[in-house]
């Protein structure tokens, strides 16, 4: 069962912009432990899409954006392409349960 | 570029064992944590566990849900990490995949790169 909780499904068509959310407590993103997001696509391993919170790898375009704040962290994805159709997962950390976190995952459409 | 190749993955009965590796290239392995990481069919992913460098006296963690069954080891001079499964249950069922962590001063560190991963199927 995951400790950070994401929406299960979002939508948008080509050229809006989404925002997926990913919302922990006080014992992880709370507590200073920075968010990560991957991006899988159907049928392949995850990628990093954003580290520590907001900084994107060389190579994703700047349509992908990330921001965190208290217990909450979000990613922003604006001018939606039909390629931007994929799962995306955040990722912290929670010191009182000792484990890496992955959120439940959000399914993005893009219609 | 760096690079990780999971291998090992079948089909084995409930109750049984089975012996994953994680082989890494393109990369100082043995200064490197290896991370496993699973994903059941059409669901999330699910931290399995960890196994830490050398210099941190090869410590290992594990979630909850797979602790006491499943150990994680490795072997610097080949470059490989290695996810023994014992008492497998029919939710074991998944995709394995083994990840490093990469330090950029945030904590904590972030994932990259991952292998293709290697499917486990528990069943009779």
């Amino acid at each position: 069962q995951a400790v950070l909780t994401q929406t299960p499904s979002v939508s948008g068509a080509p050229g809006q912009r989404v925002t997926i959310s990913c919302t922990g407590s006080s014992s992880n993103i709370g507590a200073g432990y920075d968010v990560h997001w991957y991006q899988q696509l159907p049928g392949t391993a995850p990628k990093v899409l954003i580290f520590g919170n907001s900084n994107r790898p060389s190579g994703v375009p700047d349509r992908f954006s990330g921001s965190k704040s208290g217990t909450s962290a979000s990613l922003a994805i604006t001018g939606l392409q039909a390629e931007d159709e994929a799962d995306y997962y955040c990722q912290s950390y929670d010191p009182s349960l000792k484990i890496w976190m992955f959120g439940g995952g959000t399914k993005l459409r893009v219609l | 570029e760096e690079q990780l190749v999971e291998s090992g993955g079948g089909l084995v009965q409930p109750g049984g064992s089975l012996k994953l590796s994680c082989a890494a290239s393109a990369f100082t392995f043995n200064r490197s944590a290896i991370h496993w990481v699973r994903q059941a069919p059409g669901k999330g992913l699910e931290w399995v566990g960890h196994i830490r460098s050398k210099t941190r006296d090869y410590a290992t963690g594990y979630a909850a849900s797979v602790k006491g069954r499943f150990t994680i080891s490795r072997d610097d001079s080949q470059n490989t990490a290695y996810l023994q499964m014992n008492s497998l249950k029919i939710e074991d069922t998944a995709l394995y995949f083994c990840t490093r962590p990469q330090n950029g001063g945030f904590d904590p560190f972030w994932f990259d790169p991952w292998g293709q991963g290697t499917l486990v199927t528990v069943a009779s």
